[in-house]
């Protein structure tokens, strides 16, 4: 089945740095991959997705990369802010969701 | 659009009685709906998928006797954690989808079973 591996596992930037989380996953099948911010105590949201015919995608501060040939993809986020505080979750999709064990992303004032 | 709403967001409760956690998605007709469990510090773990109108398919390790999901309408599913023990004291996440692969998350049920 899909495995999906996230690094790094806990990540502090400056406010106003960049901040880049990356995964890789095993089933070159999978075809579908989502991003979810999870703020403590709360259900994760989606914050950005890419479908395996894109490279790239980008809202705003937020961009995702994707590498089939690698089978990686990466979440950026730039100008980071406080509010980007969070645990982010990578996660490949080919019949169901397989989630990465996460990122913890602290915003260093 | 697509929001997805948990009651209740917290709950206590004595060992050995049941506990019902709803999932509704509000603005948008679900024909699957999945539940997640979390543990501190741990990714989401899926425990099963509903279809509606059908049977929940368990993962595997998951005791579908022990977790009743029923998923009566587009809008609606339950899960009942039946018998509830203190090493079901957890975080309960449900997701829905509208047929296509997104999956939109509740804002999660903190059951205590004490």
């Amino acid at each position: 089945g899909e495995n999906v591996e996230q690094h790094p596992s806990t990540l502090s930037v400056q406010e106003g740095d960049s901040a880049v989380i990356k995964c890789t996953y095993s089933d070159s099948a999978s075809n579908y991959f989502p991003w979810y911010k999870q703020e403590l105590g709360k259900g994760p949201q989606l914050i950005i997705d890419i479908r395996s015919n894109v490279g790239e995608k980008k809202d705003q501060r937020i961009a995702v990369t994707l590498n089939k040939t690698a089978k990686h993809f990466s979440l950026h986020i730039t100008e980071t802010q406080p509010e980007d505080s969070a645990v982010y979750f990578c996660a490949a999709t080919l019949d169901k969701i397989i989630f990465g064990k996460g990122t913890r992303l602290h915003i260093l004032p | 659009g697509a929001v997805v709403s948990q009651h209740p967001s917290r709950v206590i409760c004595k060992s050995g009685t049941s506990v019902k956690i709803e999932c509704r998605s509000l603005d948008f007709q679900a024909t699957t709906m999945f539940w997640y469990r979390q543990f501190p510090k741990q990714s989401l773990m899926l425990m099963a998928t509903s279809n509606e109108g059908s049977k929940a398919t368990y993962e595997q390790g998951v005791e579908k006797d022990k977790f009743l999901i029923n998923h009566a309408s587009l809008t609606l599913s339950t899960l009942t954690v039946t018998s509830a023990h203190p090493e079901d004291s957890s975080f309960y996440i449900c997701s829905a989808s509208d047929g296509g692969e997104t999956q939109y998350f509740g804002p999660g049920t903190r059951l205590l079973v004490l």
